[in-house]
């Protein structure tokens, strides 16, 4: 079974700083998918980021990026010129390949809050 | 565009009464799913449809029952609601097996 972390319940951040959440998982598949999930207070769960395995590059999305560490099993997100609106919980999640079902297995989730 | 959308969004039952949430989408996709949220548990997968008259078991199943008669419907009823049931429950499709899946706004429900 899959496990993933994320080791930090709560973090704060100056708005216009820089920061990272930090995840890891476990698992023995060798080609799978990771997410990185936004749940502002309105509770709705928005996509940031996803990343394949199979892909060196660390995908990017406007002021989110991602450092993928296929070997050490990591995958932070950064958020850059951190803005009010990206206070929230985040949530990294782990894929498995199609043919094992499709289940998206998540993390405890970190609060973020940026202050002004 | 309505994409996702669950009804009711907030519910209160009492313990032994059956209740059912409501998931459509608009969206076509043949993948839908249903979580429940617990703090200190993140997000737990109920059960998933692959498509209409396919559903399967996710991690925590017990007590609950899925139907998809249609492809843009999956409605999770809990038989007979127990206070551990009470939950914030998310409803989300996506494409296909390797593809993102869109969440719903979610149905905040209360057992007392």
């Amino acid at each position: 079974a899959q496990t993933v972390t994320q080791s930090q319940p709560e973090m704060s951040v100056q708005e216009a700083e820089t920061v990272t959440l930090s995840c890891t998982y476990d698992t023995s598949e060798s080609n799978y998918y990771l997410f990185w999930y936004k749940q502002p207070p309105s509770r709705q769960m928005i996509l940031v980021i996803r990343q394949e395995a199979y892909k060196q590059q660390n995908a990017t999305e406007n002021r989110f990026s991602v450092n993928f560490q296929k070997a050490a099993k990591s995958f932070s997100l950064k958020i850059s010129d951190s803005q009010l609106g990206d206070t929230a919980m985040y949530f990294c999640a782990f894929m498995k390949t199609p043919n094992a079902g499709n289940m998206l297995t998540f993390g405890g989730g970190t609060r973020l809050m940026v202050k002004p | 565009d309505a994409g996702i959308t669950q009804s009711p969004r907030y519910k209160i039952t009492e313990t032994g009464r059956q209740v059912t949430l409501m998931c459509h989408q608009t969206w076509s996709h043949s993948y839908m799913f249903w979580y429940r949220q617990d703090l200190g548990h993140g997000l737990r997968l109920i059960y998933y449809s692959a498509a209409a008259d396919i559903t399967d078991k996710g991690e925590v199943p017990d007590g609950y029952v899925v139907s998809r008669s249609k492809t843009e419907n999956f409605p999770l009823t809990l038989e007979s609601a127990t206070r551990s049931q009470t939950s914030v429950y998310f409803c989300a499709s996506s494409t296909g097996l390797q593809e993102t899946q869109y969440f719903g706004p979610g149905t905040r429900l209360l057992v007392l």
